[in-house]
C-alpha cells in the first residue's frame, strides 16, 4: 500500500527557532493535512491544504504556522518561533477526496521537541 | 462544537478473547462519519474500521465491528479473536460529511495477554 512519508522522524529545536517538518503525500492525493499529538493528549487537527490554498484551519494553527506545497511533491509545515508548547508529535495525513468519509492516510509522524 | 469521548483510558484482553472498545460523541449535524484508527507502537495512524451515519448496518472489516447507536451517540469496536498484534491505542475519530478533517477522542491503549 502506498504510503505518506515524514521527515525527520525526530527533531530537537530550541526555543525561538524556526523549523520545518517535511511530509511526502502519496502521489495522487489531492488533500493534505497536519495533526499534532501532545504527548498523553488527543490527536488534534491543525490544517486542511488544498490546490495550493489552505481549505481549513483550526484555532492552534496561528500566525506562528504556516504551510506549503513547494513542489508537486513534499507538503511542509513551518513553526516560525517555537515555543515549549510545540513539543508535540505532528502527523501528515492526504487523502484523494475531501468529503468526511474519505480514508486518510498518516506519516510515522515528526516528534518534535523543544528545549 | 462536536466531540468525541472515549470513557477507558486502558483496556486489557486476553489473546482470542473478545474486548469491546467505547466511544461516544456529541453533533447536531446529520450527516457525519465515525472511524476507529490504530496506533501501533510505531505510531503511524491506521484506520481500522469507518461508520458511516446515515447507515443503520454496523460496519464490520474481518474481526472488527462497530456497534453504532446513533440515537444514543454511541460507536464502540469489538475486537474478536484478539490477537497481540491489536496492542496498541485506539482512537475513535468523527468527521461532518463534507470535509475530511477528523476531531478524535483521547484513545484507549489496549493491551493483549498471551
Amino acid at each position: 500500500e502506498p504510503e505518506v512519508t515524514q521527515t525527520p522522524s525526530h527533531q530537537v529545536t530550541q526555543m525561538g527557532q524556526e523549523v520545518i517538518l517535511r511530509c511526502v503525500p502519496i502521489s495522487n492525493h489531492l488533500y493534505f493535512y497536519w495533526y499534532r499529538q501532545i504527548l498523553g493528549q488527543k490527536v488534534e487537527f491543525l490544517v486542511s491544504f488544498y490546490n495550493n490554498e489552505i481549505s481549513e484551519k483550526s484555532e492552534i494553527f496561528d500566525d506562528q504556522f504556516s504551510v506549503e506545497r513547494p513542489d508537486g511533491s513534499n507538503f511542509t509545515l513551518k513553526i516560525r518561533s517555537t515555543k515549549l508548547e510545540d513539543s508535540a508529535m505532528y502527523f501528515c495525513a492526504s487523502s484523494w477526496g475531501r468529503t468526511g468519509g474519505e480514508k486518510l492516510f498518516f506519516g510515522s509522524g515528526t516528534q518534535l521537541s523543544v528545549l | 462544537a462536536q466531540t468525541v469521548t472515549q470513557s477507558q483510558p486502558e483496556m486489557s484482553v486476553q489473546e482470542a478473547e473478545t474486548v469491546t472498545l467505547s466511544c461516544t460523541y456529541d453533533t447536531s449535524e446529520s450527516d457525519y462519519y465515525l472511524f476507529w484508527y490504530k496506533q501501533p507502537p510505531s505510531r503511524q495512524m491506521i484506520l481500522v474500521i469507518r461508520q458511516e451515519a446515515y447507515k443503520q448496518q454496523n460496519a464490520t472489516e474481518n474481526r472488527f465491528s462497530v456497534n453504532f447507536q446513533k440515537a444514543a451517540k454511541s460507536f464502540s469496536l469489538k475486537i474478536s479473536d484478539s490477537q497481540l498484534g491489536d496492542a496498541a491505542m485506539y482512537f475513535c475519530a468523527y468527521s461532518r460529511g463534507s470535509q475530511g478533517n477528523l476531531i478524535f477522542g483521547k484513545g484507549t491503549k489496549l493491551s493483549v495477554k498471551p
